[in-house]
């Protein structure tokens, strides 16, 4: 059972491109969170989204920031117009249905690096 | 809204001491679920340990344990025996039992394992 995959493990591009971060939760979870971490930070919650629907998006800016999970594929964090202050490890984590306080597995995280 | 701090920004010990990492946190909920995250230079977040709030012995995984204190709010993780590998940051996190099940970081903790 493979676990929670990110892509791209780096990412580069340069202010006022979009960058697009692909999580593939572990077989059978349907919940999936965002987090950033900035440099010498804990992970901050973004969005916690279910296949279609967005439960809670409190901690995501509400500027050029969207992120969805489909019926089918991987879930997407996109980030529009990149800015020097997006530089920062996206994390990916899922979960099963249904189950409070289960450990949340997490991806290996993308690296965005904006020059 | 929830707070986790951790007031050790960097520790440092000998291979096979004892260390604790401070964790406290600030909530009005009742019922909730504390965690210890581990992420060594590769990025992976990985679980260490949990406590459920709700249950009044403290949690232990072979060498971790934590000393669970509700009423003063803290959670404190002690490592046994330490090991190289356990060299990493450490976070504390906490998650509502109720509602969506976002995790709550700490700014972490630096531990190094001297040989």
């Amino acid at each position: 059972n493979a676990g929670v995959m990110q892509n791209p493990r780096h990412l580069v591009r340069r202010r006022g491109q979009e960058a697009r971060l692909r999580c593939s939760p572990m077989k059978g979870h349907s919940h999936v969170y965002w987090y950033r971490q900035l440099p010498e930070e804990g992970l901050k919650f973004m969005v916690y989204l279910q296949k279609e629907n967005i439960i809670d998006e409190s901690g995501m800016p509400k500027e050029r920031f969207s992120a969805e999970f489909p019926k089918e594929g991987p879930s997407i964090l996109r980030i529009q117009q990149v800015v020097r202050g997006d530089s920062a490890a996206y994390f990916c984590a899922s979960s099963p249905q249904g189950a409070p306080g289960t450990e949340a597995f997490f991806g290996q995280g993308t690296r965005l690096t904006v020059v | 809204a929830q707070t986790v701090t951790q007031s050790q920004p960097e520790m440092s010990v000998q291979e096979a001491e004892t260390v604790t990492l401070s964790c406290t946190y600030d909530t009005s909920e009742s019922n909730y679920y504390l965690f210890w995250y581990k992420q060594p230079p590769s990025r992976q977040m990985i679980l260490v340990i949990r406590q459920e709030a709700y249950k009044q012995q403290n949690a232990t995984e072979n060498r971790f344990s934590v000393n669970f204190q509700k009423a003063a709010k803290s959670f404190s993780l002690k490592i046994s025996d330490s090991q190289l590998g356990d060299t990493a940051m450490y976070f504390c996190a906490f998650m509502k039992r109720e509602g969506a099940q976002k995790l709550v970081f700490g700014q972490g903790t630096r531990l190094t394992i001297n040989p």
